[in-house]
């Protein structure tokens, strides 16, 4: 079975300091991974994706996240924070063979000014 | 382009009430679905659809109905509200399965009293 886990509730970083973000995935095949943002009484909105390819995607906003298929992680990073990226993220992941679009728990980043 | 629409946008209930939430999308995506957020538990999936007329089950379908008539709107209907259904409802479309990402409405945050 399919599943994701966010290890951190809440993240808290100082604003032009480093962030990441923690995701881990378990599928039973090739995954597809995705990392959403999710503003206050907003939608989710799609920040970057792995699919295939470089380890290392870059997305949206100054956002990357590093895939590592033998620690079967999916860490979000960005260089320097802002403030306003302070927002729920959520990592998602889907098997390349299914359908079914399975999110983590979400973890609220707190950048402080 | 609107996007993903939800309405409403909030709704207060009381147990035994039903309502349906409106979803429309304007992107001619095939695929649609309802999830609700409850907090530490990032989304669940209620029910999905594939295309114009099929409906099928998510992880937690019971009390909840669907209808996907039209290709641009997929409904959701509570018959009989409780309490446990409090949550904030999301509605998505994507234009597939596999690598495509999914597009999110605004929400509809539901209380039942």
């Amino acid at each position: 079975a399919q599943s994701v886990a966010q290890p951190e509730d809440q993240v808290n970083v100082a604003e032009g300091n480093p962030l990441t973000v923690k995701c881990t995935y378990s599928v039973s095949g090739n995954p597809y991974l995705f990392w959403y943002v999710q503003y206050p009484n907003r939608g989710l909105q799609f920040l970057l994706k792995y699919i295939t390819g470089d380890n290392l995607v870059k997305g949206s906003y100054g956002f990357e996240a590093e895939f590592n298929k033998s620690q079967t992680s999916f860490h979000l990073k960005k260089p320097s924070a802002l403030v306003s990226d302070s927002a729920l993220y959520f990592c998602a992941v889907r098997d390349t063979g299914g359908f079914k679009t399975i999110f983590g728990a979400g973890t609220r980043l707190f950048v402080k000014a | 382009n609107a996007g993903v629409t939800q309405t409403p946008k909030f709704r207060v209930l009381k147990t035994g009430q039903s309502m349906t939430l409106l979803c429309a999308q304007d992107m001619n995506h095939e695929y649609m679905y309802w999830y609700r957020q409850d907090p530490g538990m990032g989304l669940r999936l209620i029910h999905y659809s594939v295309g114009e007329g099929t409906t099928a089950k998510g992880e937690v379908p019971d009390g909840y109905n669907v209808s996907r008539l039209k290709k641009q709107n997929f409904l959701l209907g509570l018959e009989s509200a409780a309490p446990s259904q409090t949550s904030v409802y999301f509605c998505a479309s994507s234009p597939g399965t596999g690598r495509n990402i999914q597009y999110f409405g605004a929400g509809t945050r539901l209380s039942v009293l």
